[in-house]
């Protein structure tokens, strides 16, 4: 049972555009959720960390919304750039992460 | 601020060959996790310890795997006899939970071994 679904799969935008990542999972009694930039063949970097309290969270271009009723979290990118492609990843975080097999965003020049 | 460092980056082995990696985790921090991930895949959870304490381990974690925190610090995760299907990229991460604290700590990765079996 995949606990936690990341759609599309792949997603390639012009530069400029804003992106719009979606996350969902299976378990409304989330603790937290994490989303996670991987480049090819690294680590991963934490983007932004939303509690189960919160709404959102906000980091220079970036917001992450959570909406534990509908069991969704979206993560936004303003005014994407060409360095803002990699994978991006969306995780489940009750003390282990669960994640979801990401979405691999291209921004063209 | 030297984050999460991991070692080797790469192995390769022979199939039945042991192999161990290591993760030096942030200095002040309590809890240590291991992941797996495969090609195109998330990270997979294995193991996490508490200091030095392994608190869980996954069902993916057969007995030909180990791992160890002996003093709270650095962590070895050991496989024997490598299988063709061990091949993977083995992430480490670390966090540090606060006193009174629950579930609201923000792991940070190191930057992998990667595994290839021939």
């Amino acid at each position: 049972k995949q606990e936690v679904t990341q759609i599309p799969a792949a997603l390639s935008v012009p530069e400029g555009e804003n992106l719009v990542l979606n996350c969902s999972f299976t378990d409304s009694a989330i603790y937290n959720l994490q989303w996670f930039r991987q480049d090819p063949g690294k680590g991963l970097t934490s983007l932004l960390l939303i509690q189960s309290s919160q709404r959102e969270q906000t980091s220079g271009r970036l917001n992450a919304s959570l909406d534990k009723s509908s069991g969704r979290s979206t993560l936004y990118i303003a005014a994407s750039q060409p360095g803002d492609s990699a994978t991006y990843l969306c995780a489940k975080n009750d003390y282990k992460l669960s994640f979801g097999a990401g979405t691999t965003v291209t921004v063209r020049a | 601020d030297t984050g999460v460092s991991q070692d080797p980056r790469h192995k390769i082995t022979k199939r039945g060959q042991n192999v161990t990696f290591r993760c030096d985790p942030i200095s002040e921090h309590n809890r240590l996790y291991w992941y797996r991930q495969t090609l195109g895949q998330g990270p997979e959870f294995l193991t996490y310890f508490q200091n030095e304490a392994q608190l869980e381990k996954s069902r993916l974690l057969s007995d030909r795997f180990s791992a160890e925190r002996p003093k709270g610090s650095f962590s070895t995760l050991e496989i024997q006899r490598t299988e063709q299907g061990d091949s993977a990229m083995y992430l480490c991460a670390s966090s540090l939970l606060e006193s009174g604290g629950f579930n609201t700590d923000t792991q940070y990765f190191g930057p992998g071994t990667r595994l290839t079996v021939l």
